[in-house]
């Protein structure tokens, strides 16, 4: 079953923090975050592995908790740039980990002056 | 580095007819890559994992006589869509991992966009 993502859209102007989160229903071995631009292919941000965490960009972190099998993460100082739509990817724990993803809902993301 | 490019960018066909789409990892050696299909403002859906020199896993749903995988080598993926449809339109997109990296991101390609007239 698809990860849920909330909130499905937000609007904000440009230096405002967001926090867009991801909720699975099974036990999670690592999750992925990508941002998508219309038309366009994903683009990795960061990875969350179970047991560890690690950040990828100065201005978005994100966490993990594996007990409650969700991730959030956050955008600070937001940039007309940081607009798109944002997918949490995660692989599961009885797939063996592995590489196979299960791309989340998507949270639209707008970034005004 | 860790660059995945797909051929071609964009394809328009008629209905009953196949379309070939190649997925290459330029820079970096890929065992296994992925296949995914996107509609219009919807997430990315899996459809199948590509094993080089083996057969590929498809997901549940998923008609593997109408979406033909090769993996013929560390670089290259194929994706035939056979006897296509219009309701075969959509956003197809391939991703792979750099195995020799200890890390765990998928690199993806910038995605075919297949419309069936």
């Amino acid at each position: 079953q698809q990860p849920v993502q909330s909130p499905q859209a937000v609007i904000l102007r440009e230096g405002e923090d967001a926090v867009i989160n991801c909720s699975s229903s099974k036990a999670l071995y690592s999750v992925h975050w990508y941002r998508q631009k219309h038309g366009e292919a994903p683009v990795f941000l960061m990875i969350l592995l179970k047991g560890g965490e690690q950040k990828g960009h100065e201005k978005i972190s994100a966490s993990f908790n594996e007990k409650k099998q969700q991730s959030s993460l956050y955008l600070t100082a937001s940039q007309l740039s940081y607009s798109g739509t944002y997918f949490c990817g995660t692989t599961h724990i009885l797939t063996g980990g592995g590489n196979k993803l299960t791309f989340g809902t998507g949270t639209q993301l707008k970034v005004e002056l | 580095g860790a660059v995945v490019s797909q051929h071609p960018s964009r394809v328009i066909c008629k209905s009953g007819t196949s379309v070939k789409i190649e997925c290459r990892s330029l820079d970096f050696q890929a065992t296994t890559m992925f296949w995914y299909r996107q509609f219009p403002k919807q997430s990315l859906m899996l459809m199948a994992t590509s094993n080089e020199g083996s057969k590929a896993t498809y997901e549940q749903g998923v008609e593997k006589d109408k979406f033909l995988i090769n993996h013929a080598s560390l670089t290259l993926s194929t994706l035939t869509v056979t006897s296509a449809h219009p309701e075969d339109s959509s956003f197809y997109i391939c991703s792979a991992r750099d195995q020799a990296r200890a890390t765990y991101e998928q690199y993806f390609g910038p995605g075919t966009r297949l419309t069936v007239t």
